[in-house]
């Protein structure tokens, strides 16, 4: 079956514009994580949504991130005035139930967002 | 903050050799996994340990969670250049559906 999307792949943008990252999860998977990775490092966790809330954004570095998810499927990343330091990797991950042992996250490959 | 600190962060061996990677925090996990990242990709589960002192097998490589759960280790046998990826232990908390990382292990498997 489908595994998940991240749309777009790679995005180059200037600073100070916004942007919009994409995640399309497994379906059926109520439970949706971003992550965010520099070259060759761990996960630094973002976010995450139950369904539509999100019991957990301690993670979002700035007030210039935000994330929803509607519908219980589809997130949205939004990052408003970019800055240099928020060139990375961006990757979602989902799975069939927050918090269980036996539902390991699904990532999606990530969009590389590079702010020049 | 629950923090998972892995050692080393790089490893390059030559291929036959063996080689342990640990994961190490000062909170207690009600879990704790394991995945591999290829360039490109997302990190792929290999384990998922639950239970205090638990070992489990994947044909040459052996993970191990402390007594205390509060560390895990990943142990390889005979590396392989197949085995090259990044590794990454995550912990997770059953009152919560956060899970951490740790920063990764890249290990480099030469022929």
């Amino acid at each position: 079956g489908a595994g998940v999307s991240q749309s777009p792949s790679n995005k180059v943008t200037e600073k100070g514009k916004d942007v919009e990252l994409r995640c399309d999860p497994i379906s059926g998977h109520t439970a949706l994580y971003w992550y965010r990775q520099s070259l060759g490092q761990g996960l630094e966790f973002l976010i995450y949504f139950q369904g539509n809330s999100a019991p957990d954004k301690s993670g979002l570095p700035s007030d210039r991130f935000s994330a929803e998810r509607t519908g219980g499927s589809v997130s949205t990343l939004t990052i408003q005035r970019t800055q240099q330091e928020d060139s990375a990797v961006y990757l979602c991950a989902s799975s069939r139930l927050a918090g269980s042992y036996n539902s390991p996250l699904h990532f999606g490959n990530g969009t590389r967002l590079t702010v020049t | 903050t629950q923090l998972l600190e892995q050692s080393p962060q790089f490893l390059s061996i030559q291929e036959g050799e063996n080689l342990t990677v640990y994961c190490n925090s000062s909170s207690v996990f009600s879990s704790l996994q394991w995945y591999r990242q290829e360039p490109g990709e997302g990190p792929v589960l290999l384990v998922t340990v639950v239970t205090g002192g638990e070992v489990k097998k994947l044909k040459r490589l052996t993970f191990q969670f402390g007594d205390a759960r509060k560390d895990s280790s990943l142990h390889i046998t005979a590396a392989q250049p197949g085995d090259t990826g990044l590794y990454l232990c995550a912990g997770g908390s059953s009152n919560t559906g956060k899970l951490i990382f740790g920063q990764g292990t890249t290990l480099q498997v030469k022929p």
